[in-house]
């Protein structure tokens, strides 16, 4: 089973600043078989990223993602009051496994 | 507009079994490979099973094989989860998610809005 690892487990930001999220795989990601998902509370899981780098539909371009193999990131270029929330990264290149997530804080 | 309903959430004792219900819309359901993933109170998301669209093939996540069976009514346009011999750590709100295989990469790109499971012992 692949193991994804997220860092850092929690990120303290201002609004308008550049979040850099980590997800590290235990082994390689069968052809960038990388997606990303933000989760508010008490909602559903809402697509980001797939493969690895192309944004979901009606994701604004402040996200974007990038990495290969067992490096990959996920960055929101300046952060919008709405972004404060939970991001999980995920493969689908071998069974399905999830990372353990990152939350993005007011600071 | 796709949409995924859930339904089938309820308390029940260890041991007992449940059968949990998804009820889609919007899109060609029998195109489509289906997935369950559950979240615990305060956890992460885990990835709990998968169903191709014909509904020839089903994966499981190692914690629940042999405890669960997902099964699809492509007629009826619903997918469903059996889950016998349940234990407290199966306690989570369970989403039904549609993968997306036409993108080449299979994400989970509509959800559910989940039904909640809880284990009593």
């Amino acid at each position: 089973e692949i193991v994804l690892t997220q860092s850092p487990g929690t990120l303290s930001l201002s609004p308008g600043e550049r979040a850099t999220l980590s997800c590290r795989a235990s082994q390689s990601v069968t052809s960038n078989y990388l997606v990303w998902y933000q989760q508010k509370p008490g909602q559903a899981p809402r697509l980001l990223i797939y493969g690895a780098s192309s944004r979901a539909t009606g994701i604004p371009d402040r996200f974007s993602g990038s990495g290969s193999g067992t490096d990959f990131t996920l960055t929101i270029s300046r952060l919008e009051p709405e972004d404060f929330a939970m991001y999980y990264c995920q493969q689908s290149g071998s069974s399905r496994t999830f990372g353990q997530g990152t939350k993005v804080e007011v600071k | 507009e796709v949409q995924l309903v859930e339904s089938g959430g309820d308390l029940v004792q260890a041991g007992g079994s449940l059968r949990l219900s998804c009820a889609a819309s919007g899109f060609t359901f029998r195109s489509y490979a289906m997935n369950w993933v559950r979240q615990a109170p305060g956890k992460g998301l885990a990835w709990v099973s998968y169903i191709s669209g014909s509904g020839a093939t089903m994966e499981y996540a190692d914690s629940v094989k042999g405890r669960f069976t997902i099964s699809r009514d492509n007629a009826k346009n619903s997918l469903f989860l059996l889950m016998n011999s349940l234990r407290d750590e199966d306690t989570a709100v369970y989403y039904c998610a549609r993968a997306n295989f036409y993108s080449g990469y299979g994400e989970f790109d509509y959800w559910g809005q989940g039904a909640l499971v809880t284990v009593s012992s």
